[in-house]
C-alpha cells in the first residue's frame, strides 16, 4: 500500500524566507510523486512531478523538490516566499502498478508581510 | 486549452436529499476522476473511469453514490439520499491517456463543487 505523511498542517514564513513544506512517503515500489497546490475555491494545479529521472525537480512559481530515497521524501522548497504563495499544498503519491493517486492531508502555507 | 469544468459550483441541500454533480473533461482526455475532499483533508479517489468504463470504484459509497459517463465524454455525480457527512467539496479531473500514460502522467482538476447537506 502506498501512503504521504506531509509534516504540519499549517506553515507560517515571513514574506521574503525560506519555504520548506515537508512530504514522507510510503510505497513499496518506485514511486511517482507530485506536489498539486489549491488557491481558495479553486482546484488543483500541479506545481512538479518526479517520475524517476532526475531527482531534483524544478516546478513553476520558483518551487522544486528533491527526492531523496534513502529518506523516503519529497520535501517542497522555495527560496524566497511571496505573498501570492498562500495557498494549500498537496503531496501525492503514485506507485508504479497502482491505478490511484494517493494523497497526503495537505498543508496550508501562509506569508506574513 | 479549455480546463475541466464543473457545475454547480455551490449546491445546499437537507439530509435525505439527491444532488448531481456534471463534470467535463479537457477534449481528448480519456480517464475522469471524481474526487471528494473533505474540510481539512486531501482528496480521496471516489472512481476513475477510462473512456466510458469504471477503473476503480473501491472508495465508492455504492448505496448512495453513483457515477456514469456514458459516451466517454462528460461525467455525472449522484448521490442519493444525502446525509450530513456528504458535505464536502467534489472535484473532477482528467488525464489524457490514464494507466496507458504512464504512471507519471498529470492529472488536471476543475474548480470544484462545494456540497453542504444541513
Amino acid at each position: 500500500a502506498q501512503s504521504v505523511t506531509q509534516l504540519g498542517s499549517h506553515v507560517s514564513v515571513s514574506e521574503g524566507a525560506l519555504v520548506l513544506l515537508r512530504c514522507n512517503y510510503s510505497s513499496s515500489v518506485p514511486p511517482y510523486l507530485f506536489w498539486y497546490v489549491q488557491y481558495p475555491n479553486q482546484g488543483l494545479q500541479l506545481l512538479l512531478k518526479y517520475t524517476s529521472a532526475a531527482t531534483l525537480v524544478k516546478g513553476i512559481n520558483g518551487f522544486e523538490a528533491e527526492f531523496k530515497k534513502s529518506e523516503t521524501s519529497f520535501h517542497l522548497t522555495k527560496p524566497s516566499a511571496h505573498m501570492s504563495d498562500a495557498a494549500e499544498y498537496f503531496c501525492a503519491v503514485r506507485a508504479q502498478g497502482a491505478q490511484k493517486l494517493v494523497f497526503g492531508q495537505g498543508t496550508r502555507l501562509t506569508i506574513n508581510p | 486549452e479549455a480546463g475541466v469544468a464543473q457545475s454547480p459550483r455551490y449546491k445546499i441541500i437537507e439530509k435525505r436529499q439527491s444532488v448531481a454533480f456534471w463534470c467535463n473533461p479537457i477534449s481528448g482526455h480519456a480517464t475522469l476522476y471524481w474526487y471528494q475532499q473533505i474540510l481539512g483533508q486531501g482528496p480521496k479517489l471516489l472512481i476513475q473511469f477510462q473512456n466510458n468504463g469504471v477503473v476503480d470504484d473501491s472508495q465508492l459509497p455504492k448505496d448512495r453514490f453513483s457515477a456514469e459517463r456514458l459516451k466517454g465524454v462528460d461525467s455525472t455525480l449522484k448521490i442519493q439520499p444525502a446525509k450530513l457527512e456528504d458535505s464536502a467539496v467534489y472535484l473532477c479531473a482528467s488525464s489524457a491517456r490514464g494507466t496507458s500514460g504512464g504512471w507519471g502522467e498529470t492529472q488536471y482538476f476543475g474548480p470544484g463543487t462545494r456540497l453542504l447537506v444541513l
